[in-house]
């Protein structure tokens, strides 16, 4: 099955740039979507597509993807960005097609 | 605006079975499909399947395949989950969540706890 491999953790200063990368064979050949979850709180679809925000997501959130990585920048980071971030992709290649999460980022704001 | 709200906290023995319901608004509903996606105590979110509320076609994750059950009620916009057989590792917050023919899921529910517990 797909494996979507991110790092455990990202820490980040106020006002700087946080960079969250999601690995898998490939990837850039997939649609890569990325949410953001806050604790106690349900995921929020912050980019998709690869790079698209939906409405009411600030132009900090920002995404691209290609070859093997994807990664979402997050600009000016403040502390409401404080949040787990997760993945996904949907994976045809198998006999079971569906949506695959990737391990998740903890992002810590200092 | 688009919402999916879902039934309550369930509280279950090893064994017994759970339905949660999803109940979508502010979108025509057959015109999506819904996913349901769980999360177990802090551990990362878990895709369980999907189904097309316009036809009802369902897709489910292998390691769920004979457990697990979804269907819709167009008349009142509600999708529903049954899990069947339930162990202390199904213990999770299970979410509902709109799904795009992109494969993306763009609107969540507020999430159902479900706890299993003898």
């Amino acid at each position: 099955s797909y494996v979507l491999t991110q790092p455990p953790s990202v820490s980040v200063a106020p006002g700087q740039t946080a960079r969250i990368t999601c690995g898998g064979n490939n990837i850039g050949s997939k649609s890569v979507h990325w949410y953001q979850q806050k604790p106690g709180q349900a995921p929020v679809l912050v980019v998709y597509d690869d790079s698209d925000r939906p409405s009411g997501i600030p132009e900090r959130f920002s995404g691209s993807n290609s070859g093997n990585t994807a990664t979402l920048t997050i600009s000016r980071v403040e502390a409401g960005d404080e949040a787990d971030y997760y993945c996904q992709v949907w994976d045809s290649s198998s006999d079971h097609p569906g949506y695959v999460f990737g391990t998740g980022t903890k992002v810590t704001v200092l | 605006q688009v919402q999916l709200v879902q039934s309550g906290a369930e509280v279950k023995k090893p064994g017994a079975s759970v339905k949660v319901s999803c109940k979508a608004s502010g979108y025509t509903f057959t015109s999506y499909g819904i996913s349901w996606v769980r999360q177990a105590p802090g551990q990362g979110l878990e895709w369980m399947g999907w189904i097309s509320a316009y036809n009802g076609n369902t897709n489910y994750a292998q390691k769920l395949q004979g457990r697990v059950t979804m269907t819709t009620d167009t008349s009142t916009s509600t999708a529903y989950m049954e899990l069947r057989s339930l162990r202390s590792d199904d213990t999770a917050v299970y979410y509902c969540a709109r799904g795009t023919g992109g494969g993306r899921a763009d609107y969540w529910g507020q999430g159902t706890l479900v706890t299993v517990s003898s």
